[in-house]
């Protein structure tokens, strides 16, 4: 059966730190993976996501992924964390043989940011 | 990427009574989807709706309990019935296009407490 890991549950950084929040997946074939963000009171914004093709993706507010296979991996990364990043970030995988659309997602990581 | 809009955007709800949710969308998708978020949790899906027939449930989800329904390509409903506190969460709806493959967009939340 298909599962995300994120072994992090809670990381904190100092403001302009670099962040790595990791994910682990387990799915027979080629995933479809994405990150998302949760502000505290909003809905889940897609951050990036990996379909195919090249290994690093870059997503939207600086935010990239790196696709390991061979470590079923799928970490998040920024270089410089800004304080308005502090969220509940979630992985997921694409889910089902067919076009089903279904996710499967990580309990999530909580970012918090200090000054 | 879709807009999405939920209503209510949150509710308190007493112990056996039923809550309807509404999920509106601008513009046609194939699928759309029903997950819940348990206090501190990660997301769980609970049905994909599909438009012009019964949705499809997942493990743990009966129609009794959360019916749905999907009139057309650009609406949906999800009822929480007979609710008792363990029902307390955060409902959200997704969509996406016609492919597995498709990211899913999230609507902004209903957040649920009963008593």
């Amino acid at each position: 059966a298909q599962s995300v890991t994120q072994p992090d549950i809670h990381i904190t950084v100092s403001e302009g730190a670099s962040l790595e929040l990791r994910c682990n997946y387990s799915y027979g074939a080629t995933p479809y993976l994405f990150w998302y963000v949760q502000s505290p009171g909003q809905g889940l914004q897609l951050l990036l996501k990996y379909f195919s093709g090249d290994t690093l993706v870059q997503g939207i507010k600086g935010f990239e992924a790196e696709f390991k296979r061979s470590q079923s991996s799928f970490n998040l990364r920024k270089p410089s964390v800004h304080w308005s990043d502090a969220a509940e970030y979630f992985c997921a995988v694409g889910a089902g043989s067919s076009n089903t659309g279904k996710l499967i997602f990580g309990q999530g990581t909580t970012l918090q940011v200090k000054p | 990427s879709a807009v999405i809009s939920q209503k209510p955007s949150r509710d308190i709800c007493q112990r056996g009574t039923s809550l309807t949710i509404q999920c509106q969308v601008d513009s046609q998708v194939t699928m759309m989807f029903w997950y819940r978020q348990q206090p501190g949790q990660s997301l769980t899906l609970i049905a994909t709706a599909n438009q012009g027939s019964e949705a499809t449930y997942e493990s743990g989800f009966v129609i009794d309990k959360f019916p749905i329904s999907r009139p057309n390509l650009t609406f949906s409903t999800l009822t929480v019935s007979n609710m008792s506190p363990e029902d307390s969460s955060i409902y959200l709806c997704s969509v996406a296009g016609t492919s597995g493959r498709d990211t899913q967009y999230f609507g902004p939340g209903t957040r649920l407490t009963v008593l």
